[in-house]
């Protein structure tokens, strides 16, 4: 069973917050990614990184940003936050090479009042 | 570029009855597909995948996936339907090749199984 954490996995907050979700996880995986979900919809990659201190944007353009200081460790921030930004943010990763399966962990729900 | 399409975005089967999620895909190189579940206010749960060894693949809960290249398809299906089987399923292509193991997601397909 994959170990990957997000918290809080629930967030109602006010326009104009900055608020940082969290991800982390226990596999040692060098791959990691945010992606963007509204209710009853795709996934859209917003952020992705390639292990520590490398960060690229995803398909989809946000206003949020990331770091990966750890390997273990992959937040996304939004230092100012919108009702456009309500949604759910799921946090994936996996290891380098062979078959590329991604492990998702139970994803934030995120509501801007 | 790589896409999938999911043909379907509401499918509602009777209980017991064969369950057939449909996923095409368009890929520039052979690609690695794969069929999530997401029930609800969860994440995403690998059902099965195929990376280029036997073209039908056998995944969790009696799910299994045919790769058919001249269809440029992967479809998914159950014999029989059972209850703890609504959810959102999503099919998903990358291609493979180290560097580039990004995840394109088609639009998901809703699930209902009917008692």
């Amino acid at each position: 069973e994959a170990d990957i954490y997000q918290t809080p996995r629930y967030l109602v907050i006010g326009t104009g917050k900055k608020i940082t979700l969290e991800c982390s996880q226990t596999m040692g995986h060098d791959k990691m990614y945010w992606y963007q979900q509204d209710p009853g919809m795709e996934l859209h990659l917003i952020h992705y990184s390639y292990g520590v201190n490398s960060t690229e944007k995803g398909d989809l353009s946000s206003e949020s940003t990331v770091s990966r200081i750890r390997t273990e460790h992959f937040p996304l921030t939004l230092e100012s936050a919108r009702p456009s930004h309500t949604s759910q943010y799921l946090c994936a990763s996996n290891p380098s090479g062979g078959a590329h399966e991604q492990f998702f962990g139970p994803g934030t729900r995120l509501t801007v009042l | 570029a790589q896409s999938v399409t999911q043909l379907g975005s509401h499918v509602s089967v009777s209980e017991g009855a064969l369950v057939l999620l449909r996923c095409n895909y368009s890929s520039s190189v052979p690609p690695y597909l794969f069929w999530y579940v997401q029930y609800p206010n969860q994440g995403l749960q690998l059902l099965l995948k195929y990376t280029s060894a036997a073209t039908l693949v056998k995944g969790i809960n009696g799910f299994e996936a045919e790769f058919k290249k001249s269809e440029t398809s992967f479809h998914l299906t159950k014999p029989s339907a059972h209850m703890s089987d609504a959810a959102e399923y999503f099919c998903a292509v990358s291609k493979g090749n180290f560097g580039n193991e990004k995840l394109t997601f088609g639009t998901g397909t809703r699930l209902t199984i009917i008692p």
